[in-house]
């Protein structure tokens, strides 16, 4: 049974630019999370997907957006980058909403640089 | 909004000494608690989770935590630590509207 996949693994960008991430969860996994971990504020929660629906989100800017498709797969876009958005942004599924099961699956995470 | 409370950012430990990390939940409801572990360049995995009934849960790789609602605690130990156990661990509660709410991490190095 494959796992969580997150590309790309890393990527450099330049503060202005806009970045898109994506992450394909586990078969038959409904529920997406997006995390962001950075070594001065840790683990913050970004937002929950499940059936192409955001369901919770965390206190981040509107720069900060995602997507779910049909066949559950999510991406998230951050715009306008700055260089605090350096981080490693990790996906997790889950078969129903994280909350309920607590049971994440997460991917190895995509490593953003922003210069 | 519930929150989760990891006392100590670094634990270092001696390989074969008891491995304890240090969890605190603040609650109004019986939470669901959990444990995840992160080996460098990986993402997190699930070691253990409380969710209701027996307040001693086991895990994998020979961890255990239990529930103390007296206390607010959820505290991991592990017996005897390994030189493989040396990752960042993660504390999290499940919130009222199913949000999953991780703690700040507890790194642990051992020495051999």
């Amino acid at each position: 049974k494959a796992g969580v996949t997150q590309t790309p693994r890393y990527l450099i960008k330049t503060r202005g630019q806009q970045v898109t991430l994506s992450c394909s969860p586990i078969s038959g996994h409904r529920s997406v999370s997006w995390y962001q971990q950075t070594p001065g504020q840790g683990l913050q929660f970004l937002f929950e997907y499940f059936s192409e629906t955001q369901r919770n989100k965390g206190n981040f800017p509107g720069r900060f957006s995602g997507r779910q498709f049909s066949n559950s797969r999510s991406e998230m876009n951050v715009s306008t980058l700055e260089l605090g958005d350096s981080a490693l942004y990790l996906c997790a599924s889950s078969l129903a909403l994280a909350g309920l099961t607590g049971e994440l699956f997460f991917g190895e995470g995509s490593r953003l640089t922003v210069l | 909004a519930q929150s989760v409370t990891q006392l100590g950012s670094h634990v270092s430990v001696s390989e074969g000494a008891l491995v304890l990390l240090r969890c605190n939940y603040s609650s109004s409801v019986p939470p669901y608690l959990f444990w995840y572990v992160q080996y460098p360049n990986q993402g997190l995995q699930l070691l253990l989770k409380y969710t209701t009934g027996a307040t001693l849960v086991k895990g994998i790789n020979g961890f255990e935590a239990e529930f103390k609602k007296s206390e607010t605690s959820f505290h991991l130990t592990k017996p005897s630590a390994h030189m493989s156990d040396a990752a960042e661990y993660f504390c999290a509660v499940s919130e009222d509207d199913y949000k999953l709410s991780f703690g700040a991490g507890t790194t642990v190095t051992v020495r051999a």
